[in-house]
């Protein structure tokens, strides 16, 4: 079956500072993948998604990039700011024909930034 | 335009009774999905539907579980004689159809179990 997995949290950064948060993927087929943000009170959000091999995916100035040798989609941020303190979720979907496509997530990793 | 609607957004109930959990998908979307955030299984999927059918049941946790859609609109996820592990944020989303289109959250019903 599917599954992914993604770093423990909580991770704690300084504003500026560099973000990884790994996530790498396990799929039968060729799943299409995608990182959701949950913000505190909040609904889940797309953040960015990426649909084949070598696809990035962009948004707010996180990237990610789907990469099938390695089996992952790697979540980057060159300089975070307080306003990304949140929950972030690695996930994917199904592509077979048919597929309802429901997503499998990661176990989340909160982040907190400090000013 | 208005996004995916959950009532309650909050429901504490006893062990044992019935719930009836509500959603609201995002008109003219065909597909709605129905997932559960625990603490102990994360964010795990329950079923979902394509217009008013639900062809795999199989992600419901047990047979306390069902869940209906009519008119292709709104839809209710029932639990029935309720335990304390199902205590959870049940979160539910729609999408334009099945398939590779983005699924759109609502802010989800927390279920607390006493």
């Amino acid at each position: 079956g599917n599954s992914v997995t993604q770093m423990e949290g909580p991770v704690t950064l300084s504003e500026e500072a560099f973000l990884t948060i790994n996530c790498t993927y396990t799929a039968t087929g060729y799943p299409s993948l995608f990182w959701y943000v949950q913000y505190p009170g909040e609904g889940l959000q797309l953040l960015l998604k990426a649909t084949k091999a070598d696809d990035k995916g962009s948004n707010k100035g996180f990237e990610a990039t789907y990469r099938k040798e390695t089996t992952s989609f790697h979540l980057e941020k060159g300089s975070v700011q307080v306003s990304d303190s949140a929950v972030y979720f690695c996930a994917l979907s199904d592509q077979d024909a048919g597929s309802a496509r429901q997503l499998t997530f990661g176990s989340g990793t909160q982040l907190t930034v400090l000013p | 335009g208005a996004g995916v609607s959950q009532s309650p957004s909050n429901k504490v109930t006893e062990k044992g009774k019935d719930v009836e959990l509500r959603c609201d998908p995002i008109s003219g979307h065909t597909a709605l999905y129905w997932y559960r955030q625990s603490l102990g299984q994360g964010l795990e999927f329950l079923i979902y539907f394509q217009g008013n059918s639900a062809p795999d049941k199989s992600g419901l946790p047990s047979d306390r579980f069902s869940a209906e859609r009519t008119g292709g609109s709104v839809s209710t996820l029932t639990i029935q004689r309720t335990q304390q592990e199902d205590s959870a944020v049940y979160l539910c989303a729609s999408s334009f159809r099945t398939g590779n289109y983005e699924q759109y959250f609502g802010p989800g019903t927390r279920l607390t179990v006493t």
